[in-house]
């Protein structure tokens, strides 16, 4: 399976943007790239996928590089309720369906 | 409700014996995820159901552990003999597409203790 390297802890400060990191330098050309969050005690909720251009959503931007083997989740004004560990996952489509594998992510903190 | 729905939310057993935890995924979802998530540790992916294909159970940590879905819909996760370290959280999932690009809808998780 291909993998992801995140960072295991970053910082931030209340409405400043975030830019989360994460590579995938082994990923083949039918990965998707997906980013997922989970709050304290919460279960997973998902953030924003993209496969070849940067997207942009209600909760975030992800800025995919040209040789897709890394991407960037951008918060744009971070807020106390943003903290939380963030996933980064290469999700792939094969004959029998897609599994999604999780790592370990990238737990951000927000001062204010 | 809407979401994916999980019993029982906690459960706390004794050293050996048996536990099931259930799964009510979102109507009309075919993809369903049972993933674990131990005391601080990231998410363990466990076994994933793609409508009427055979399931990947690759994740399965053991033989005590199994889980089927009936009629496509509602998911029993079954642990034997249960052991201390299979305490965590057994977090379900929910998805409306098999493709790459279909989200995954989580519910709020069972978690286990086991004496």
């Amino acid at each position: 399976d291909a993998k992801t390297t995140q960072p295991n802890s970053m910082e931030s400060n209340e409405e400043e943007p975030v830019h989360l990191p994460c590579n995938h330098s082994t990923i083949s050309g039918t990965d998707y790239i997906h980013w997922y969050r989970q709050l304290p005690s919460q279960g997973p909720e998902y953030v924003i996928h993209g496969l070849t251009s940067n997207v942009n959503n209600r909760m975030a931007s992800l800025a995919i590089a040209e040789d897709r083997k890394s991407s960037t989740l951008i918060l744009h004004r971070a807020t106390l309720r943003d903290a939380a560990v963030y996933y980064c996952i290469l999700k792939r489509s094969n004959q029998a369906g897609t599994a999604l594998i999780f790592g370990k992510g990238t737990t951000l903190s927000v001062s204010s | 409700g809407a979401g994916v729905s999980q019993s029982p939310s906690n459960k706390v057993t004794e050293k050996g014996k048996d536990v099931e935890l259930r799964c009510d995924p979102i109507s009309g979802h075919t993809a369903l995820y049972w993933y674990r998530q131990s005391l601080g540790q990231g998410l363990e992916f466990l076994i994933y159901f793609q409508g009427n294909s055979a399931p990947d159970k690759s994740g399965l940590p053991s033989d005590r552990f199994s889980a089927e879905r009936t009629g496509g819909s509602v998911s029993t996760l079954t642990i034997q003999r249960t052991q201390q370290e299979d305490s965590a959280v057994y977090l379900c999932a929910s998805s409306h597409s098999r493709g790459a690009a279909g989200e995954l809808f989580f519910g709020e998780g069972s978690r286990l203790t086991v004496l």
